[in-house]
């Protein structure tokens, strides 16, 4: 069964800690995307990787960290330089050859942070 | 920063009628693409127009492109209660150093169909 997993779905910190959100693809795509949202907003991209140990910054990268070790995994690290980061995040990977790059997507990672 | 605005934000209507979208963005563009997202869910991709086309139709929904305006609509023709989620709009610039796959997202349009 083909797809994208976040895990996990709900997730409370408290201020001032780390925390890690795990992002698992097995459809084989050399591309994987962070994005947050926030409530009743559209996505805003924070990094993205196109290939195995390399990625670029987003539109809002500040204040988050990713890794790209492996193909099917990138986890993002939202640090306490965050300032505000409470909000829904979305994975989703793409493949990179031919034109299309469509994105599929996760179930997303509810953060709370208090 | 995002390239998409799309109007209206919101939008109710009752089951059977049609639903009409509309997305306007700035920059030349290889594809624009259609997503649907439930709420709390992920977004599930709907359709793909490229810069080439003008129209194209799957199942119950059609989209238009009009390069020269910089805009596309996305039509849901009888609607049902479940088509009830918000919908984006995503444009692929044209190839870009290192962009690679990138998508730029639009704030969405919330769609409320009353059985």
């Amino acid at each position: 069964d083909g797809g994208i997993t976040q895990s996990p779905k709900y997730l409370f910190r408290k201020e001032g800690q780390n925390v890690t959100l795990s992002c698992e693809q097995n459809l084989n795509h050399d591309a994987m995307y962070w994005y947050r949202q926030d409530p009743g907003q559209g996505l805003r991209l924070i990094y993205y990787s196109q290939i195995v140990n390399d990625f670029q910054k987003g539109d809002i990268a500040e204040g988050y960290s990713v890794s790209r070790e492996k193909k099917e995994s990138f986890p993002l690290t939202v640090t306490s330089a965050q300032k505000n980061p409470t909000a829904f995040y979305l994975c989703a990977s793409s493949a990179t050859s031919g034109s299309s790059y469509e994105q599929y997507f996760g179930p997303g990672t509810r953060l709370t942070v208090t | 920063s995002q390239q998409g605005e799309e109007d209206p934000q919101a939008l109710s209507i009752q089951e059977g009628e049609n639903a009409t979208m509309n997305c306007s963005y700035k920059t030349s563009i290889n594809n624009l693409q259609w997503y649907r997202q439930n709420s709390g869910r992920g977004l599930v991709h709907l359709i793909l127009i490229r810069s080439n086309e003008r129209e194209k139709h799957s199942g119950r929904l059609r989209v238009t492109l009009d390069t020269s305006k910089k805009s596309s609509s996305l039509l849901i023709t009888a609607s049902r209660a479940a088509d009830t989620a918000s919908y984006f709009c995503a444009t692929k610039l044209i190839s870009v150093y290192n962009q690679g796959g990138k998508l730029i997202f639009g704030q969405g349009t919330e769609l409320s169909v009353k059985p």
